[in-house]
């Protein structure tokens, strides 16, 4: 159980495009979903918390007109990154947090790598 | 402010040796979550362990194991007769027990063991 998936795995795309982003929890469902960025040999670092029905929250320093989050069900949050450029390449990964009797657990998807050309 | 520090940046050792992983952490909340995940050169973070603030009672799972001192603020991890698939990146987390969940994590711990 808690899986978490993403799609794609791996985009190339061309400098001024734009990249949508998936996130799936495949077998629970999920009101919070998280997404973060990760650079070479560097910790996550997170990027704004997904809502289920409500606008994300995003960290300070995160344009969140540059990311867009959408949170439409229990199950699907989508992160587009829009106008991407050379800086925007990183591997993004994503969170959906699982609720428990003992507590909540954020299981994580298996990431997407970024190129921006 | 949360704070996870592992000081172990990078750690290389010969398959089957016993290895060590350290983690401190900071926090002013007196309920709190602790975790540890694996993060193999696949790029996938695979989750290890949750802890709450109120059991300090050491866990054992297979050859891993954990050992959380309250007294010390650490929740060390511990590898036993290590393998060449346990190489990956191994983050420590800590999360508030409510509100918004979120992780702060460690800078992660390269674990290299060499066959």
């Amino acid at each position: 159980g808690a899986v978490v998936s993403q799609h794609p795995s791996r985009v190339i795309c061309k400098s001024g495009t734009s990249v949508k982003i998936e996130c799936r929890s495949l077998d629970f469902q999920a009101t919070t979903m998280f997404w973060y960025r990760q650079f070479p040999k560097k910790s996550l670092m997170l990027m704004a918390t997904s809502n289920e029905g409500s606008k994300a929250t995003y960290e300070q320093g995160v344009e969140k007109d540059k990311f867009l989050i959408n949170h439409a069900s229990l199950t699907l949050s989508t992160l587009t990154v829009t106008s991407a450029h050379p800086e925007d390449s990183s591997f993004y990964i994503c969170s959906a947090v699982a609720s428990g009797r003992a507590g909540d657990t954020q299981y994580f998807g298996p990431g997407t790598r970024l190129t921006v050309l | 402010a949360q704070k996870v520090t592992q000081a172990q940046t990078e750690i290389s050792v010969v398959e089957k040796e016993d290895v060590t992983l350290d983690c401190v952490y900071e926090t002013r909340d007196t309920t709190y979550y602790l975790f540890w995940y694996k993060q193999p050169p696949s790029g996938e973070l695979v989750f290890l362990i949750r802890r709450n603030s109120f059991d300090e009672q050491n866990e054992i799972s297979g050859r891993y194991s954990w050992n959380f001192q309250k007294s010390t603020s650490s929740f060390n991890f511990t590898i036993t007769a290590s393998q060449v698939v346990d190489s990956a990146v191994y983050f420590c987390a800590l999360s508030e027990a409510k509100g918004a969940q979120k992780l702060v994590f460690g800078q992660g711990t390269r674990l290299t063991i060499n066959p």
